[in-house]
This record gives structure tokens, C-alpha cells and sequence, in this order.
């Protein structure tokens, strides 16, 4: 069974400053998805961010970026000039799909605060 | 906007009675999931249906029964439930055959059993 370890609980990061969230994942495969969603207070999870394991450029959205790390097994999320519409819990997600469906496991999730 | 839409928003129930919550979706997706979500915990897989079919059932109690009409439609029916099932329940969608597609989810479905 796949397992996704984000290790900090909670961060905080002053508006317009950078912050990087850490995400460790442990798996026997060799092909599979990743993903960052994050979840205001409204509650819907948003997808943020996707990176495929084959592809060995860091996935990049605007101002989020992540640092893939295959061989560590590492997905870290960095968002550049935090604004406070980033307030939100951020879930790290992995991806292996099956024949006939995307069977998604997620950590335990960051909750970011951006303070103005 | 959301593009899975789930009806109601919030549901209170007694342990007796018996309510539905519904989602639907019209971007095509032939997979859709049910997640439970407690606070500050993420979310947690239920049941999958891929082309109308229950693909998976991670060992949820009988007292939670989905049910997938249409390609478009997904209920989960609710009886006899414990308080401990007071949770949010998410619904997604997705495209079953393309590795890359992520899932795509309601707003949920904030649930109290009283």
C-alpha cells in the first residue's frame, strides 16, 4: 500500500513571502501521479498541482512550483508570493491508476495561514 | 463554479432515520467516489464506481449503500447511522482510462447525526 507523509502539521508565512511545504511518499511502483490540492475554509478541494512520476521537470502553475525528487521519493510544494487567498489546508496526494479507475491516497495535510 | 455538484449542503439526521445524499456531474467522467472527511483530517476513500460499476468498497459498513444510476449520478444511501458518521462527505469525479486526470470534487455534504 502506497503511504503520503506530510510532516508539518501547520506553517505559517508572512504575505508576499515565499514558503515550501514538504511531502515524502513511499511506493514500490515506478509509474504513478502526484498531486497538491488545497482546501479553504469553503471547504472544496482544489487542485493546485500535478506532477507525473516519468516526467523529470518540476511541475509549474503560476506561483506554485514543486521540487520533485523521484529517487527520494519527495514532492515539495512551494508557492511564491503568498497571498492571503493561499489561507488553506494543503493535502498532498498520490496516484496510481488502475484499469479502471484513480484510486487516490492523501496525507494527513499542512494548513497554511498567510498573515498580511 | 463547482462541476460535481452535491445536494444537500447539510444534512441532520437521527440514528433512525434514513436520508440520500446525491451528486452529479456532467463533464463526461465515467468514475466517481465517495470520501468521508472528519475535522482536520484528510479525506478518506468510501467507494469508487468506474462505468456505472462499484469498483472498490474500502470496508464501509453496510449502513452506508451507494448506489450509481447514471453515468452522471451518484447517491449514498444512509441508515442507522452512529454519530460517528457525523463527517463531511465529499463526492469526485474523474476520467477513468487517463492516468494524468485528476479528481474533481463537490463541496460536500456536511453531515450530523444526532
Amino acid at each position: 500500500a502506497q503511504t503520503v507523509t506530510q510532516s508539518q502539521p501547520e506553517m505559517s508565512v508572512q504575505e508576499a513571502e515565499t514558503v515550501t511545504l514538504s511531502c515524502t511518499y513511499d511506493t514500490s511502483e515506478n509509474n504513478y501521479y502526484l498531486f497538491w490540492y488545497k482546501q479553504p475554509p469553503s471547504r472544496q478541494m482544489i487542485l493546485v498541482i500535478r506532477q507525473e512520476a516519468y516526467k523529470q521537470q518540476n511541475a509549474t502553475e503560476n506561483r506554485f512550483s514543486v521540487n520533485f525528487q523521484k529517487a527520494a521519493k519527495s514532492f515539495s510544494l512551494k508557492i511564491s508570493d503568498s497571498q492571503l487567498g493561499d489561507t488553506a489546508m494543503y493535502f498532498c496526494a498520490f496516484m496510481k491508476p488502475y484499469y479502471n479507475n484513480n484510486d487516490m491516497r492523501f496525507g494527513a495535510g499542512t494548513r497554511l495561514t498567510v498573515k498580511p | 463554479d463547482t462541476e460535481v455538484t452535491q445536494t444537500p449542503k447539510h444534512l441532520v439526521m437521527g440514528m433512525t432515520n434514513k436520508k440520500s445524499l446525491k451528486c452529479e456531474q456532467h463533464m463526461g467522467h465515467r468514475a466517481m467516489y465517495w470520501y468521508k472527511q472528519k475535522a482536520k483530517k484528510p479525506p478518506e476513500l468510501m467507494f469508487v464506481y468506474s462505468y456505472e460499476k462499484l469498483s472498490i468498497n474500502e470496508s464501509v459498513p453496510s449502513r452506508f449503500s451507494p448506489e450509481c444510476p447514471n453515468s452522471s449520478l451518484l447517491n449514498l444511501h444512509l441508515h442507522a447511522l452512529q454519530p460517528e458518521d457525523s463527517a463531511l462527505y465529499l463526492c469526485a469525479s474523474s476520467q477513468p482510462d487517463r492516468g494524468n486526470q485528476p479528481q474533481h470534487f463537490g463541496d460536500g455534504t456536511r453531515l450530523s447525526i444526532l
